[in-house]
């Protein structure tokens, strides 16, 4: 699995501004991929998932973007609300069903 | 639909003893996976269980076990505690398919504090 650090990068953006978390997987035969959120004292929540046969897939004011050629995620995040304040987490769904997750970034919204 | 559950959401234990901790699917999902999530290490795959079988198991030394019952309800149990198994435990269940391309949905996590 993918190592992890000790410092969370951190991502400061002003409300009402778009977000772009990004995210590098190491596995090039991953075929699905999702990105989670989590918010303090919580579990990760789902957010939106793409398969490798896809470029893009847009949710609700969320969109995810597969660059598969350099192995990269990103989740753009359109007009960021104050509750959208938490760690994003990037995770590779793996053959039986286990998920390798990225180090996590933490998005924080200034109002 | 409830979601996942976790029991207890927080304990306390001393070096050297153990743990059980308790894990409800989604009505419907048959399987659960554990993990461990550690400032310093992040989210790290424990095991997966599915149909009462441990299908797949990460890189974790003996002591972490679990089990999983006909109801798809599981337990995972952590022996001779040392201070550094201090963390949050997230279970995650799913529909239970094995092609990789499941949506696993989490739990609120046990916080365990060794002491």
């Amino acid at each position: 699995g993918e190592s992890v650090g000790l410092h969370l990068p951190t991502l400061s953006v002003q409300e009402g501004d778009n977000s772009i978390i990004n995210c590098a997987y190491s596995n090039s035969a991953s075929d699905y991929f999702i990105w989670y959120k989590q918010e303090s004292g919580k579990g990760p929540q789902f957010i939106i998932d793409i398969r490798s046969n896809m470029d893009k897939r847009q949710g609700q004011r969320v969109t995810v973007l597969l660059n598969k050629t350099v192995k990269h995620l990103s989740l753009q995040i359109a007009a960021t609300q104050p509750g959208d304040s938490a760690v994003y987490f990037c995770a590779e769904v793996h053959l039986g069903n286990m998920l390798t997750f990225g180090g996590g970034t933490r998005l924080m919204v200034k109002p | 639909k409830a979601g996942v559950t976790q029991t207890p959401r927080y304990l306390i234990k001393t070096r050297g003893q153990q743990v059980t901790l308790s894990c409800s699917p989604i009505s419907g999902h048959r399987s659960v996976s554990w993990y461990q999530q550690t400032p310093g290490q992040g989210l790290q795959f424990l095991f997966e269980y599915f149909s009462e079988t441990q299908r797949n198991k990460g890189n974790f030394p003996g002591r972490f076990s679990g089990r999983q019952f006909s109801n798809s309800r599981s337990e995972m149990n952590v022996s001779t505690l040392e201070l550094g198994d201090s963390a949050l435990y997230l279970c995650a269940s799913s529909l239970g398919g094995i092609a990789g391309e499941e949506t696993q949905y989490f739990g609120p996590g046990t916080r365990l504090l060794v002491l």
